[in-house]
């Protein structure tokens, strides 16, 4: 089982409509939680970060975290066109080394 | 706040030469920085972590002697890929955590080619 799980996509959606990203991850130990979104050629940068459980808004992206679940996703609304890039979930490693673990991401592409 | 610069941004070097990658946070304090490489259609890999004043902390089957990691103030962090070879030819990261929160900000990356 891969520490971290994600879809690698390609999702495609309409400008306009809602983007859902999802994450599983292993380590039960994980307390943050990050998205960061990478653009082709480019570092990533992040976007979000949650830390407890539910809902957390941020203009037009919500991160939803459920530790029960080990599940964390990412709604984007009004999805645009520069939002085409991949997402990488980064739970934290509860190691002790101050890391995160980065997912393989999912490549959203927004139809214009 | 919390801006991450690299340099060189690219840069082509020969077979069997070393290069230095310099990382420098602007404009806060990073006393931790990881250094990650990327090859073409995957994701991120973990080099290592390098805390300021003390030895890096090398990934499983990351070899320490080939990537030298120097973290010599609380604003610079530099590796070095020694005798590089074409297989080392790969996009090459860094990255600081502000105080001791997880949040990890990127700088713009080096690509490397090695000829």
């Amino acid at each position: 089982q891969k520490e971290v799980e994600q879809n690698s996509g390609p999702l495609s959606v309409p400008e306009g409509a809602i983007a859902s990203l999802n994450c599983t991850y292993s380590d039960r130990g994980s307390q943050s939680f990050f998205w960061y979104r990478q653009y082709s050629g480019k570092s990533p940068e992040l976007i979000m970060s949650i830390y407890s459980n539910g809902d957390k808004e941020d203009g037009r992206f919500t991160a939803q975290l459920n530790k029960a679940s080990q599940y964390v996703s990412l709604l984007i609304r009004d999805s645009q066109p520069s939002d085409s890039a991949t997402y990488l979930c980064a739970p934290s490693h509860s190691g002790g080394y101050q890391k995160v673990t980065f997912g393989t991401g999912t490549k959203l592409q927004v139809i214009p | 706040g919390a801006v991450v610069s690299q340099h060189p941004s690219w840069v082509i070097c020969k077979s069997g030469t070393s290069v230095k990658i310099e990382c420098r946070s602007l404009d806060f304090q990073a006393t931790t920085m990881f250094w990650y490489r990327q090859f073409p259609k995957q994701s991120l890999m973990l080099m290592a972590t390098s805390n300021e004043g003390s030895k890096a902390t090398y990934e499983q089957g990351v070899e320490k002697d080939k990537f030298l990691i120097n973290h010599a103030s609380l604003t610079l962090s530099t590796l070095t890929v020694t005798s590089a070879h074409p297989e080392d030819s790969s996009f090459y990261i860094c990255s600081a955590r502000v105080g001791h929160s997880y949040e990890q900000y990127f700088g713009p990356g080096t690509r490397l080619t090695v000829t």
